[in-house]
Protein backbone atom coordinates (compact mmCIF):
# COMPACT_ATOMS: atom_id res chain seq x y z
CA UNK A 1 0.00 0.00 0.00
CA UNK A 2 1.25 3.64 -1.10
CA UNK A 3 2.45 5.69 2.12
CA UNK A 4 0.93 8.94 3.18
CA UNK A 5 2.01 11.73 4.79
CA UNK A 6 -0.05 14.10 7.07
CA UNK A 7 0.51 16.91 9.46
CA UNK A 8 0.84 15.84 13.20
CA UNK A 9 -1.41 18.80 14.09
CA UNK A 10 -4.07 21.31 13.01
CA UNK A 11 -6.43 23.62 15.02
CA UNK A 12 -9.45 24.72 13.89
CA UNK A 13 -12.08 27.34 15.07
CA UNK A 14 -15.29 25.81 16.05
CA UNK A 15 -18.26 26.47 13.15
CA UNK A 16 -15.29 27.15 10.61
CA UNK A 17 -14.28 24.45 7.93
CA UNK A 18 -11.43 22.14 8.44
CA UNK A 19 -9.22 21.42 6.03
CA UNK A 20 -7.14 18.50 6.29
CA UNK A 21 -4.40 17.63 3.60
CA UNK A 22 -3.19 14.57 2.70
CA UNK A 23 0.16 13.11 0.58
CA UNK A 24 0.04 9.98 -1.39
CA UNK A 25 2.35 10.41 -4.51
CA UNK A 26 3.21 6.84 -4.91
CA UNK A 27 -0.61 5.71 -5.15
CA UNK A 28 -1.06 3.92 -7.85
CA UNK A 29 -3.80 3.24 -10.45
CA UNK A 30 -6.05 0.52 -8.63
CA UNK A 31 -5.55 2.39 -5.00
CA UNK A 32 -8.37 3.99 -3.47
CA UNK A 33 -7.56 6.91 -0.66
CA UNK A 34 -9.67 6.20 3.10
CA UNK A 35 -10.27 8.52 5.86
CA UNK A 36 -10.85 7.35 9.81
CA UNK A 37 -10.99 9.04 12.71
CA UNK A 38 -10.20 8.38 15.99
CA UNK A 39 -11.99 10.30 18.66
CA UNK A 40 -10.30 9.62 22.30
CA UNK A 41 -10.12 6.24 24.06
CA UNK A 42 -12.75 4.46 21.15
CA UNK A 43 -12.38 3.13 18.19
CA UNK A 44 -11.36 4.43 14.44
CA UNK A 45 -15.07 5.56 12.79
CA UNK A 46 -15.22 5.35 8.91
CA UNK A 47 -15.51 8.55 7.12
CA UNK A 48 -15.24 8.71 3.53
CA UNK A 49 -13.46 7.41 0.65
CA UNK A 50 -12.93 7.69 -3.17
CA UNK A 51 -10.96 6.70 -5.82
CA UNK A 52 -10.69 9.96 -8.54
CA UNK A 53 -13.63 11.44 -7.83
CA UNK A 54 -14.66 13.75 -5.20
CA UNK A 55 -17.16 12.48 -2.73
CA UNK A 56 -19.49 14.02 -0.24
CA UNK A 57 -21.28 12.55 2.75
CA UNK A 58 -23.27 13.85 5.50
CA UNK A 59 -20.23 13.67 7.55
CA UNK A 60 -17.46 14.72 5.13
CA UNK A 61 -16.29 15.81 1.57
CA UNK A 62 -12.94 14.95 0.00
CA UNK A 63 -11.29 16.22 -2.28
CA UNK A 64 -8.61 14.31 -4.49
CA UNK A 65 -6.13 15.92 -6.72
CA UNK A 66 -6.40 15.32 -11.02
CA UNK A 67 -2.78 13.47 -10.63
CA UNK A 68 -4.26 12.01 -7.30
CA UNK A 69 -1.07 12.60 -5.54
CA UNK A 70 -3.33 14.33 -2.60
CA UNK A 71 -6.16 14.83 -1.01
CA UNK A 72 -8.00 16.92 1.02
CA UNK A 73 -10.93 15.85 3.70
CA UNK A 74 -12.99 18.90 4.25
CA UNK A 75 -15.29 18.95 7.29
CA UNK A 76 -17.34 21.82 6.17
CA UNK A 77 -18.70 23.40 10.07
CA UNK A 78 -16.24 21.95 12.40
CA UNK A 79 -17.99 21.09 16.09
CA UNK A 80 -15.88 20.48 19.22
CA UNK A 81 -16.94 17.07 19.24
CA UNK A 82 -14.81 16.50 15.52
CA UNK A 83 -11.80 16.91 18.10
CA UNK A 84 -10.02 13.61 16.65
CA UNK A 85 -6.86 11.92 15.03
CA UNK A 86 -7.52 11.57 11.01
CA UNK A 87 -6.09 9.10 9.10
CA UNK A 88 -5.73 9.05 5.57
CA UNK A 89 -5.35 5.65 4.48
CA UNK A 90 -4.12 4.29 0.24
CA UNK A 91 -5.64 0.91 -0.74
CA UNK A 92 -6.31 -1.25 -3.40
CA UNK A 93 -9.66 -2.31 -3.20
CA UNK A 94 -9.21 -5.83 -2.60
CA UNK A 95 -11.02 -7.25 0.88
CA UNK A 96 -8.42 -7.57 4.78
CA UNK A 97 -4.97 -6.98 3.00
CA UNK A 98 -2.79 -5.34 5.99
CA UNK A 99 -3.73 -1.64 6.19
CA UNK A 100 -0.90 0.52 7.99
CA UNK A 101 -3.18 3.46 9.81
CA UNK A 102 0.15 5.73 10.44
CA UNK A 103 0.05 8.59 13.02
CA UNK A 104 -2.64 10.82 11.83
CA UNK A 105 -3.26 14.51 12.03
CA UNK A 106 -4.36 15.48 15.15
CA UNK A 107 -7.27 17.93 14.80
CA UNK A 108 -8.17 20.46 17.54
CA UNK A 109 -11.10 22.23 17.48
CA UNK A 110 -10.96 25.36 19.43
CA UNK A 111 -14.44 26.68 20.44
CA UNK B 1 -23.64 2.27 17.89
CA UNK B 2 -21.38 0.63 15.57
CA UNK B 3 -22.42 -2.96 16.02
CA UNK B 4 -18.81 -4.09 16.74
CA UNK B 5 -19.19 -4.76 20.47
CA UNK B 6 -16.36 -6.04 22.70
CA UNK B 7 -16.24 -6.58 26.65
CA UNK B 8 -15.08 -6.14 28.81
CA UNK B 9 -14.22 -2.48 28.32
CA UNK B 10 -11.25 -2.46 31.15
CA UNK B 11 -9.07 -5.01 32.05
CA UNK B 12 -6.72 -5.36 34.45
CA UNK B 13 -4.42 -8.59 34.50
CA UNK B 14 -1.12 -10.15 36.44
CA UNK B 15 1.46 -11.40 33.95
CA UNK B 16 0.47 -15.39 35.42
CA UNK B 17 -3.21 -14.82 34.78
CA UNK B 18 -4.82 -15.88 31.84
CA UNK B 19 -8.11 -14.09 30.39
CA UNK B 20 -9.71 -13.67 27.33
CA UNK B 21 -11.33 -10.67 25.03
CA UNK B 22 -14.53 -11.18 22.91
CA UNK B 23 -15.41 -9.19 20.04
CA UNK B 24 -19.27 -9.62 18.43
CA UNK B 25 -20.27 -8.07 15.28
CA UNK B 26 -24.22 -7.63 14.45
CA UNK B 27 -23.54 -6.34 10.89
CA UNK B 28 -23.48 -9.86 8.94
CA UNK B 29 -19.73 -9.23 7.85
CA UNK B 30 -17.42 -11.97 6.82
CA UNK B 31 -14.50 -10.27 8.12
CA UNK B 32 -12.61 -9.52 11.46
CA UNK B 33 -9.75 -8.51 13.10
CA UNK B 34 -7.72 -7.97 16.16
CA UNK B 35 -5.59 -4.78 16.52
CA UNK B 36 -3.09 -3.27 19.52
CA UNK B 37 -2.96 0.65 20.34
CA UNK B 38 -0.62 1.41 22.58
CA UNK B 39 0.45 4.87 23.83
CA UNK B 40 1.59 7.43 21.49
CA UNK B 41 1.86 4.19 18.25
CA UNK B 42 -0.04 3.91 15.19
CA UNK B 43 -2.67 0.91 15.35
CA UNK B 44 -0.82 -2.43 14.70
CA UNK B 45 -3.01 -5.47 13.22
CA UNK B 46 -2.57 -8.16 14.82
CA UNK B 47 -4.73 -10.93 13.26
CA UNK B 48 -7.58 -11.32 10.19
CA UNK B 49 -9.76 -13.72 9.81
CA UNK B 50 -12.09 -14.05 6.78
CA UNK B 51 -14.49 -16.53 6.70
CA UNK B 52 -13.56 -17.97 10.24
CA UNK B 53 -10.66 -18.73 8.65
CA UNK B 54 -7.17 -16.78 9.75
CA UNK B 55 -5.10 -15.23 6.92
CA UNK B 56 -3.31 -12.81 8.79
CA UNK B 57 -0.98 -13.41 11.42
CA UNK B 58 0.99 -10.42 11.58
CA UNK B 59 4.07 -11.79 13.80
CA UNK B 60 2.39 -11.78 16.95
CA UNK B 61 3.65 -13.61 20.01
CA UNK B 62 2.12 -16.81 20.51
CA UNK B 63 0.70 -15.89 24.31
CA UNK B 64 -1.48 -14.09 22.20
CA UNK B 65 -4.07 -16.73 20.61
CA UNK B 66 -7.11 -15.49 18.33
CA UNK B 67 -10.05 -17.97 17.88
CA UNK B 68 -12.99 -17.42 15.28
CA UNK B 69 -15.78 -19.56 16.06
CA UNK B 70 -18.23 -18.04 13.30
CA UNK B 71 -18.26 -15.12 11.21
CA UNK B 72 -19.82 -12.80 14.11
CA UNK B 73 -17.75 -13.97 16.94
CA UNK B 74 -13.79 -13.33 17.42
CA UNK B 75 -12.26 -14.04 20.69
CA UNK B 76 -8.43 -12.88 22.25
CA UNK B 77 -6.68 -15.82 24.48
CA UNK B 78 -3.84 -13.82 26.68
CA UNK B 79 -1.91 -16.17 28.59
CA UNK B 80 1.29 -15.32 30.46
CA UNK B 81 1.42 -11.47 29.28
CA UNK B 82 3.79 -8.78 29.81
CA UNK B 83 3.52 -5.28 31.64
CA UNK B 84 4.56 -4.02 27.89
CA UNK B 85 1.57 -6.05 26.19
CA UNK B 86 -0.74 -2.95 28.07
CA UNK B 87 -2.70 -1.80 25.89
CA UNK B 88 -6.15 -0.67 23.77
CA UNK B 89 -7.04 -4.03 21.88
CA UNK B 90 -9.75 -3.27 19.43
CA UNK B 91 -11.70 -5.30 17.23
CA UNK B 92 -13.20 -4.47 14.00
CA UNK B 93 -14.76 -6.14 11.38
CA UNK B 94 -15.68 -5.31 7.27
CA UNK B 95 -17.89 -7.10 4.70
CA UNK B 96 -15.54 -9.30 3.11
CA UNK B 97 -13.08 -9.88 0.60
CA UNK B 98 -13.58 -9.44 -3.57
CA UNK B 99 -16.37 -7.64 -4.99
CA UNK B 100 -16.77 -3.64 -4.50
CA UNK B 101 -14.63 -1.30 -3.31
CA UNK B 102 -16.63 -1.38 -0.17
CA UNK B 103 -15.33 -5.07 1.32
CA UNK B 104 -12.75 -2.88 2.91
CA UNK B 105 -14.45 -0.70 4.88
CA UNK B 106 -13.63 -1.67 8.54
CA UNK B 107 -16.19 -0.68 11.57
CA UNK B 108 -14.53 -0.78 15.18
CA UNK B 109 -15.48 -1.96 17.98
CA UNK B 110 -15.21 0.56 21.20
CA UNK B 111 -11.81 -1.75 22.65
CA UNK B 112 -10.96 -3.19 25.37
CA UNK B 113 -8.30 -1.19 27.68
CA UNK B 114 -5.61 -4.15 29.34
CA UNK B 115 -3.37 -3.24 31.89
CA UNK B 116 -0.86 -6.03 32.49
CA UNK B 117 0.63 -5.82 36.26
Amino acid sequence: DAKTTQPTSMDCAEGRAANLPCNHSTISGNEYVYWYRQIHSQGPQYIIHGLKNNETNEMASLIITEDRKSSTLILPHATLRDTAVYYCIVRNSGGYQKVTFGTGTKLQVIP
Amino acid sequence: ETGVTQTPRHLVMGMTNKKSLKCEQHLGHNAMYWYKQSAKKPLELMFVYNFKEQTENNSVPSRFSPECPNSSHLFLHLHTLQPEDSALYLCASSPGVAGTNRRWEQYFGPGTRLTVT
